[in-house]
């Protein structure tokens, strides 16, 4: 169990353009989701918290405008890139916080790749 | 701050062999968790081992232990018998909890390959 996809996990669009990533939980609920963002050869950078019926929480310099985060339900969290730019092209990340654990472990998604032409 | 560092950019190891990656940490809570996450060349973040804070037994996973230092702020990862499989990066990490929200810390990671 615990299995977490992204979708689409490749995708290429034209500067200006708007992208949305799905991240789903498979077989669990997950009240919050996370998404990271990781550049070639170094390590994940959390993005925002998502949680299932409220507004996300961003990291500090991550723009909210930008970055549009969507938590419709307790299986679903969406990522929207809105006006892509080439500097936006990087390896986005999700997580899923499962709940009931002793602790609240994410289980992650296969990333997407998005290159902004 | 809180906060991972992982000194060792790079590191390789012969097939067979062991291997140790260095993480220490920085936090002012007391009780916390620790983890090792793999990612190989699939980008598939793997979770390989996790330790509590407030335990004091090191954890182990099969070829997988940790030396879980507290007082240091040390969790360093001893991979024993490496396989070609094990070439991938490592994260170390930990939950930081701050107002009333988790968040995993990462340190910028451990390029790993094991040699045949």
């Amino acid at each position: 169990g615990a299995v977490v996809s992204q979708h689409p996990s490749r995708v290429i669009c034209k500067s200006g353009t708007s992208v949305k990533i799905e991240c789903r939980s498979l077989d669990f609920q997950a009240t919050t989701m996370f998404w990271y963002r990781q550049f070639p050869k170094q390590s994940l950078m959390l993005m925002a918290t998502s949680n299932e019926g409220s507004k996300a929480t961003y990291e500090q310099g991550v723009e909210k405008d930008k970055f549009l985060i969507n938590h419709a339900s307790l299986t679903l969290s969406t990522l929207t890139v809105t006006s892509a730019h080439p500097e936006d092209s990087s390896f986005y990340i999700c997580s899923a916080r499962r709940t009931g654990l002793a602790y609240n472990e994410q289980f992650f998604g296969p990333g997407t790749r998005l290159t902004v032409l | 701050a809180q906060t991972v560092t992982q000194s060792q950019p790079e590191m390789s190891v012969q097939e067979a062999e062991t291997v140790t990656l260095s993480c220490t940490y920085d936090t002012s809570e007391s009780n916390y968790y620790l983890f090792w996450y793999k990612q190989p060349p699939s980008r598939q973040m793997i979770l390989v081992i996790r330790q509590e804070a407030y335990k004091q037994q090191n954890a182990t996973e099969n070829r997988f232990s940790v030396n879980f230092q507290k007082a240091a702020k040390s969790f360093s990862l001893k991979i024993s018998d490496s396989q070609l499989g094990d070439t991938a990066m490592y994260f170390c990490a930990f939950i930081l909890t701050q107002g009333g929200s988790e968040k995993l810390v990462f340190g910028k990671g451990t390029k790993l390959t094991v040699n045949p």
